[in-house]
């Protein structure tokens, strides 16, 4: 089975702080690991997807996110928060080999400024 | 061009009605997909293609057909609509399968009364 959990319905921080949205897996083999972003009344927009290779992976719009297989997690990273930031996020991911997807249930983003 | 285009933008249907949400990519991509978006549950497969001709379930098709006869377009038809079938349904592209990122369309919401 593969599943990618995020634990956090809602995150808020404040403008100009970092940011981090959570997420952690369970899939079978090798993960192939991603994150998009959805605006409102909007499709999901593609930031960053992990593979293989370095753990720290960059993205669109100033995000990234960090690999980490001890912890069988996917956390989504920006040092300074914009108010344009907020939105719902989601983390998604899939085992090797397979051509499915599975997403999480989304975090909304609030950034207040 | 115009990525993924996903028509109409908003639908009521009534129970035992049916319908077709259309979906139309102009990127050549060979892997399009179906979703449903649900609070509380984030995105959920319905149909995928592969190329055209070649269709396979995810994981809730029941009561959805797909059939893939162009590159272009990846129709998703409800036969007999029912009110759980009330949801957001979101289209996606990608040149490959994944873990190709996907380019997905602005979604269809969908009303079953």
């Amino acid at each position: 089975a593969q599943s990618v959990a995020q634990p956090e319905d809602q995150v808020n921080v404040a403008e100009g702080n970092p940011l981090t949205v959570k997420c952690t897996y369970s899939v079978s083999g090798n993960p192939y690991l991603f994150w998009y972003v959805q605006y409102p009344n909007r499709g999901l927009q593609f930031l960053l997807k992990y593979i293989t290779g370095d753990n720290l992976v960059k993205g669109s719009y100033g995000f990234e996110a960090e690999f980490n297989k001890s912890q069988t997690s996917f956390h989504l990273k920006k040092p300074s928060a914009l108010v344009s930031d907020s939105a719902l996020y989601f983390c998604a991911g899939i085992s090797g080999g397979y051509q499915k997807v599975t997403f999480g249930i989304g975090t909304k983003l609030q950034v207040i400024p | 061009n115009a990525g993924v285009t996903q028509t109409p933008k908003f639908q009521v249907l009534k129970t035992g009605q049916s319908m077709t949400l259309q979906c139309a990519q102009d990127m050549n991509h060979e892997y399009m997909s179906w979703y449903r978006q649900d609070p509380g549950m984030g995105l959920r497969l319905i149909h995928y293609s592969v190329g055209a001709g070649i269709t396979d379930q995810g994981e809730v098709p029941n009561g959805y057909n797909v059939s893939r006869s162009t590159t272009e377009d990846f129709p998703l038809r409800l036969l007999s609509a029912a009110p759980s079938q009330t949801s957001v349904y979101f289209c996606a592209s990608s040149f490959e399968p994944p873990p190709s990122p996907q380019h997905f369309g602005d979604g269809t919401r969908l009303s079953i009364l």
